[in-house]
């Protein structure tokens, strides 16, 4: 079946230093690919997202482009700040779970220190 | 425009009591979903529905029941409740979408937090 691995966490960075979460995917057919993000106390929320091979989905600083030589769809950010704090999850959908169902990752918390 | 809300915020349960989560959306979405959120395990799929009176099994159904009698409700409950149901959950819903639209995107509620002692 379809499934979502993302890195272990914690990450902890310095205010500004460059943020990397790597993402990979196993999925039959063309699925979708998403970030979703959230804040402490919150509901999850949509970061980004992909439809297809070689789209880079981006919002608030944040990219990832969909690899599908790789499977993978890393996100990224190139100063990051106390504010992104939170656990961000990949995942997809699309795959042989279908289009109206998500398989996520078990997230990653982003710890930003000033 | 409320979003996808969810009550209560907060509940303690002892074994074997029951409950109800309500979960309700004003966007008029087709489809809902109950998730349960555990430390290291990510999100789970414990039941979803692609319209109103229907329902259906997600990865990890057993010990919940769901019901959808109007379009803007999607109600969990709980018959028995465990120890192991301990967990933070999470009501989403999202559009239709027709063949070829690539993917459609969940809206969350703010999550309820559950305790079974």
């Amino acid at each position: 079946g379809d499934s979502v691995t993302q890195m272990e966490g914690p990450v902890t960075l310095s205010e500004e230093a460059f943020l990397t979460i790597n993402c990979t995917y196993t999925a039959t057919g063309y699925p979708s690919l998403f970030w979703y993000v959230q804040y402490p106390g919150e509901g999850l929320q949509l970061l980004l997202k992909a439809t297809k091979a070689d789209d880079k989905g981006s919002n608030k600083g944040f990219e990832a482009t969909y690899r599908k030589e790789t499977t993978s769809f890393h996100l990224e950010k190139g100063s990051v700040q106390v504010s992104d704090s939170a656990v961000y999850f990949c995942a997809l959908s699309g795959g042989t779970s279908g289009t109206y169902k998500y398989i996520f990752g078990t997230g990653t918390r982003l710890k930003v220190l000033a | 425009n409320a979003g996808v809300t969810q009550t209560p915020k907060f509940r303690v349960l002892k074994t074997g009591q029951s409950m109800t989560l309500l979960c309700a959306q004003d966007m008029n979405h087709e489809y809902m979903y109950w998730y349960r959120q555990d430390p290291g395990m990510g999100l789970r799929l414990i039941h979803y529905s692609v319209g109103e009176g229907t329902t259906a099994k997600g990865e990890v159904p057993d010990g919940y029941n769901v019901s959808r009698l109007k379009k803007q409700n999607f109600l969990l409950g709980l018959e028995s409740a465990a120890p192991s149901q301990t967990s933070v959950y999470f009501c989403a819903s999202s559009y239709s979408i027709g063949a070829g639209s690539g993917y459609n995107e969940q809206f969350f509620g703010p999550g309820t937090r559950l305790t079974v002692l």
